[in-house]
């Protein structure tokens, strides 16, 4: 089955820096890459998708790119603010056409201080 | 968007009783939902895949007999911990797709379980 590694278990920066986590997946079949924003007892946000047939999406702050020769795929988010701090996980799936079942990654917690 | 919704948020049960968790999804049908599992500071575990009018299919190590899955109608999944144990206590969510060929899940509120 699909097995997806994300890096790193925690980042901290400064307001107004970058953010970047990185994942790789091991299913070459893999065509959809969500990322999802975790606060505390909450359920997962999409933040940003991203498809096989794509190789970068930006959505104002933020990015994601895709290397499907290397299998790994990046979130980049520019101009950090607290309100940014949070949980982040990356996820891969392969959809069918009949679903699509997710394998996440094991998260990144984001800290953005002042 | 779509909206999935999960109740209760948060139970506690006593050890060796039942608990039903239910999943609905309130603005669209949906086909196959399925189940997670997070335990603090960690990832979602993948739990079930619940396919409507037919049984759950369940992922390796989690016990069928344990947590159970119906999902009688295009818009609603239960799962039911069976004879619930303090090890059984987690976030459980859910979560399902708007058609077969739209990837994009739209998660539950999640229920937090604890067993006393």
């Amino acid at each position: 089955g699909e097995n997806v590694e994300q890096h790193p278990s925690t980042l901290s920066v400064q307001e107004g820096d970058s953010a970047v986590i990185k994942c790789t997946y091991s299913d070459s079949a893999s065509n959809y890459f969500p990322w999802y924003k975790q606060e505390l007892g909450k359920r997962p946000q999409l933040i940003i998708d991203i498809r096989s047939n794509v190789g970068e999406k930006k959505d104002q702050r933020i990015a994601v790119t895709l290397n499907k020769t290397a299998k790994h795929f990046s979130l980049h988010i520019t101009e950090t603010q607290p309100e940014d701090s949070a949980v982040y996980f990356c996820a891969a799936s392969l959809n069918t056409g009949t679903a699509s079942k997710l394998t996440f990654g094991t998260g990144t917690r984001l800290q953005v201080t002042l | 968007g779509a909206v999935v919704s999960q109740h209760p948020s948060r139970v506690i049960c006593k050890s060796g009783t039942s608990v039903k968790i239910e999943c609905r999804s309130l603005d669209f049908q949906a086909t196959t939902m399925f189940w997670y599992r997070q335990f603090p500071k960690k990832s979602l575990m993948l739990m079930a895949t619940s396919n409507e009018g037919s049984k759950a299919t369940y992922e390796q190590g989690v016990e069928k007999d344990k947590f159970l899955i119906n999902h009688a109608s295009l818009t609603l999944s239960t799962l039911t911990v069976t004879s619930a144990h303090p090890e059984d206590s987690s976030f459980y969510i859910c979560s399902a797709s708007r058609d077969r060929s739209f990837a994009e899940a739209f998660f539950g509120q999640g229920t937090r379980l604890t067993v006393v």
